[in-house]
């Protein structure tokens, strides 16, 4: 049973728009939500994470948005780069447990 | 700190061939995962350590695989015997976990594994 469904696939964006990957769990009891990116030959590194206690957090210019009753999260990415050009992850997990469900992963692709 | 060291980084081996995989987690992390990544089936969690003691294997396919933790600074995870569908990239990830906080995973630049 996949417990956390990410979409899309695959992006394409030109540079300079606003990427948008999503992310939808089944498991009520998750309390943490990661992002990772990760680049061609390298392991998933952590790029931005949030707790269900806030509906949305910023760290330059990555967002993720959390809805929790329609138990849904986002990442945006705004002013996208080339070098953003990545496979991004979502993840969830029960914070008293400590393992991370990942989603499938979105390949994003910026072009110049 | 050099982050999380796996080894091999690339692996060739012939099916029914023993491998063995290494990693040597960030000093103070207390606890370990190895992951499985594969196109079909994304990262798949498949043994968790904490304080160096297996808590959930779960997600170990088989018997053929096996993972241990003897000390803080060093894990393995065999295959014996491999076959072709164990080809995949293999990662190994060091967290620190305290209370009911997960303070992030870091991994390694994971091992390819080809079984021909």
């Amino acid at each position: 049973q996949q417990q956390v469904k990410q979409s899309p696939q695959s992006l394409i964006v030109q540079k300079g728009g606003i990427s948008i990957i999503n992310c939808a769990y089944e498991n009520t009891a998750f309390d943490y939500f990661p992002w990772y990116q990760q680049f061609p030959g390298k392991g998933p590194a952590l790029l931005i994470a949030i707790r269900p206690d806030v509906s949305e957090k910023k760290e330059g210019r990555f967002t993720i948005s959390f809805n929790k009753s329609a138990k849904q999260f986002s990442l945006h990415i705004m002013d996208s780069q080339p070098g953003d050009s990545a496979t991004y992850f979502c993840a969830a997990a029960n914070s008293g447990y400590s393992t991370l469900t990942f989603g499938k992963g979105t390949m994003l692709l910026v072009s110049p | 700190d050099a982050g999380v060291i796996q080894s091999p980084r690339h692996e060739v081996t012939e099916m029914g061939q023993e491998v063995t995989l290494r990693c040597k987690p960030i000093s103070g992390h207390n606890s370990l995962f190895w992951y499985r990544q594969t196109m079909m089936r994304g990262l798949e969690l498949l043994i968790y350590f904490n304080n160096n003691v297996p808590i959930d294997d779960s997600g170990m396919p088989e018997d053929r695989f096996s993972a241990k933790m003897p000390n803080a600074s060093f894990s393995t995870l065999k295959i014996q015997p491999s076959e072709p569908r164990d080809s995949a990239v293999y990662f190994c990830a060091s967290s620190f976990v305290r209370g009911r906080g997960n303070y992030g995973y870091t991994f390694g630049s994971g091992t390819r594994l080809t079984v021909v």
